[in-house]
């Protein structure tokens, strides 16, 4: 069954300050692997995603996630974060069976940013 | 906007109570999720439909049910509720049968039961 770890529960980082998420899957074949953002009181948001092809991927808001077989790791990172990046950030490894047909998401990681 | 659409936004009812949470998915999207994120579970997919079947099914109660009705509409039916209940219940929608498809999700329907 597959499975997604994100090891990290909250992290707190600088305005400005670079970020990496950390994201670890468990699956029996090549995964399609999703990043979302959940702000407070709202529905998930879709930064990006992987299927196929080039291991780096780029999202929206100025994110990007790369895959590594090797380390079964699905990693976000951003470069400058704002304020406005305070949110839940999820990882998410889709089904066996296909696309996504259903989602397995890690636990989240909460993000703070401090001025 | 992620064009699918929840309601109610909120809703509170007591113990033993049924409610309805009615999801309208992206236009052209066949296939209907529902998940579950609640403190001490997290997200959690319980059900799936596709054109109107069930495809695949999650960490779903007995007391749950669902379906999805011919214009492509899901609504979610929560019977016998409990405290442990309250919850956040996401739907979402995509397209199958294409390989890069992604799911696209509402704002939720936050229930709490009292």
């Amino acid at each position: 069954a597959q499975s997604v770890t994100q090891p990290d529960i909250h992290i707190t980082v600088s305005e400005g300050a670079s970020l990496e998420l950390r994201c670890n899957y468990s699956y029996g074949a090549t995964p399609y692997l999703f990043w979302y953002v959940q702000s407070p009181g709202q529905g998930l948001q879709l930064l990006l995603k992987y299927f196929s092809g080039d291991t780096l991927v780029q999202g929206i808001k100025g994110f990007e996630a790369e895959f590594k077989r090797s380390q079964s790791s699905f990693n976000l990172r951003k470069p400058s974060v704002h304020w406005s990046d305070a949110a839940e950030y999820f990882c998410a490894v889709g089904s066996e069976r296909g696309g996504n047909e259903k989602l397995t998401f890690g636990t989240g990681t909460r993000l703070t940013i401090i001025p | 906007d992620s064009g699918v659409t929840q309601t109610p936004k909120h809703l509170i009812t007591a113990t033993g109570q049924r409610v309805t949470l009615r999801c309208s998915p992206r236009s052209g999207d066949l296939s209907v999720y529902w998940y579950q994120q609640s403190l001490d579970q997290g997200l959690q997919f319980l059900i799936q439909y596709y054109n109107g079947e069930e495809r695949a099914k999650g960490n779903i109660l007995e007391r749950f049910s669902a379906q999805q009705f011919p214009d492509l509409h899901s609504e979610l039916n929560l019977s016998s509720l409990e405290l442990g209940d309250s919850a956040l219940y996401f739907c979402a929608s995509s397209v199958l049968g294409q390989g890069n498809t992604e799911a696209f999700f509402g704002q939720g329907t936050r229930l709490t039961v009292v």
